[in-house]
């Protein structure tokens, strides 16, 4: 099973700040690799799709790269309705499984 | 309206069992592949099963083998998660979730809590 470690587990960020998430994959996923963001009480929603496509809807502010085992989400710019968890999702060799998240708090 | 909406959940004991079902709207149903992802309170997203858009095929996480069956109807729009021999370790909201764009999880339920405990 291919593990997917996020970092850092906490971001304590104002808002206008720049966000910059990390997924490290145990073995090599290509780019194989999504992120949602989820808040309390709800269900998590697509942002990014093979590490650096944004999903439909997603502002432009958010932004993926990567490929391999090391992937990045960044938040050009925290708007007060990005303070979420983040978590990162892997599909190689189709079996699916999620990074633990990062949360991003307001500071 | 595209949407998800998980219903079963509720309280069991362990050892009982439980069935979910997701009914899913405004999409074609059976064209697509459809997943459970069950979150423990206060924890992180776990993928639990998964189920081909015809049926024929399944899978599953180790730590509910044997125990969990998904199964879906296409006529009635409905995915079911039977789950057997429940542990308290398998409370959880569950989700079902779309496997759409590039085989990502692109519509999600809103969630299901199910509790085990005696």
């Amino acid at each position: 099973e291919i593990v997917l470690t996020q970092s850092p587990a906490t971001l304590s960020l104002s808002p206008g700040e720049r966000a910059t998430l990390s997924c490290r994959a145990s073995q090599s996923v290509s780019s194989y690799l999504a992120w949602y963001q989820q808040k309390p009480g709800q269900a998590p929603r697509l942002l990014i799709y093979d590490a650096s496509n944004r999903a439909t809807g997603i502002p432009a502010r958010f932004s993926g790269s990567g490929s391999g085992t090391d992937f990045t989400l960044t938040i050009s710019s925290l708007e007060p309705e990005d303070f979420a968890v983040y978590y990162c999702q892997q599909r190689s060799n189709w079996a699916w499984t999620f990074g633990q998240g990062t949360k991003v708090e307001i500071k | 309206e595209v949407q998800l909406v998980e219903s079963g959940g509720g309280l069991v004991q362990p050892g009982g069992s439980l069935r979910l079902s997701c009914a899913a709207s405004g999409f074609t149903f059976s064209s697509y592949w459809m997943h459970w992802v069950r979150q423990a309170p206060g924890k992180g997203l776990v993928w639990v099963s998964r189920i081909n858009s015809d049926g024929s095929s399944t899978s599953y996480a180790d730590s509910v083998k044997g125990r969990f069956t998904i199964s879906r109807d296409n006529a009635k729009n409905t995915l079911y998660l039977q789950m057997n021999s429940l542990r308290a370790e398998d409370t959880a909201v569950y989700y079902c979730a779309r496997v759409g764009i590039a085989w990502y999880f692109d519509l999600w339920g809103r969630g299901t809590l199910v509790t085990v405990s005696s």
